[in-house]
């Protein structure tokens, strides 16, 4: 089974700076990895798919990178509402696992 | 417009079996490509996958769990249905249902896609 990990498990971050998450698998995934962003009390949302491609209606201060097993998610200068965790999850195989997740809080 | 909703007891006792409804709108489990999945969320932990089933019947079970889990699909009232036996508390948690595209990558083929759409999630606790 395909292992994902996230760093780092933390991240603090004042509003209007650059943050910069990252996502790692055991094993390449091709670019088959979303991200994922969770707010308290909330479901998941969407964010963003083939590793790069943002989905409906997510702002462009959000943005992926990467492939193989070394991706990235960008958020250029992070708003008030973008304090969350974030998770990646790979779908290149049958067992679409999520990683554990980056929070992002306030510096 | 894509909806889904979970519902389901609250409570269980250990080793009870659960069962959770997802019901659906907006879209048809009959779709070519389209599937639902669950995925459940221990307090403060991370999300861990459960189950997967697409139009064509097509199931797929986390393997860490295979053997406890059951996924069935009623096309005709939109509802996905998840039993899980054997509870146990490790296994409260909240439960949630997504909307699933099959993935078709030119050089490994059909993989589970991305959740691209999801419920609100149902908690459920597990204790005597």
């Amino acid at each position: 089974e395909i292992v994902m990990t996230q760093s780092p498990a933390t991240l603090s971050v004042s509003p209007g700076e650059r943050a910069t998450l990252s996502c790692r698998a055991s094993q390449s995934v091709r670019s088959n990895l979303a991200w994922y962003q969770q707010k308290p009390g909330q479901a998941p949302r969407l964010l963003i798919y083939g590793a790069s491609t943002r989905a409906t209606g997510i702002p462009a201060r959000f943005s992926g990178s990467g492939s193989g097993t070394e991706f990235t998610l960008t958020i250029s200068s992070l708003q008030s509402e973008d304090f969350a965790v974030y998770y990646c999850q790979q779908y290149n195989n049958w067992s679409p696992v999520f990683g554990p997740g980056t929070k992002v809080d306030i510096k | 417009q894509i909806t889904l909703k979970e519902s389901g007891p609250t409570l269980v006792k250990p080793t009870q079996t659960l069962t959770l409804t997802c019901t659906f709108s907006g879209f048809s489990l009959s779709t070519s490509g389209v599937g639902v999945g669950w995925i459940r969320q221990p307090p403060g932990k991370a999300l861990e996958w459960l189950a997967l089933i697409y139009w064509d019947d097509d199931k797929r079970y986390s393997p860490s769990l295979k053997s406890r889990l059951t996924i069935t699909k009623d096309t005709s009232k939109n509802q996905v249905v998840l039993t899980m036996t054997n509870m146990d508390p490790v296994d409260t948690a909240t439960y949630y249902c997504a909307h699933i595209l099959l993935y078709y990558d030119i050089l490994t083929g059909y993989s589970p896609g991305y959740f691209d759409y999801w419920g609100q999630g149902t908690v459920v606790t597990v204790s005597s």
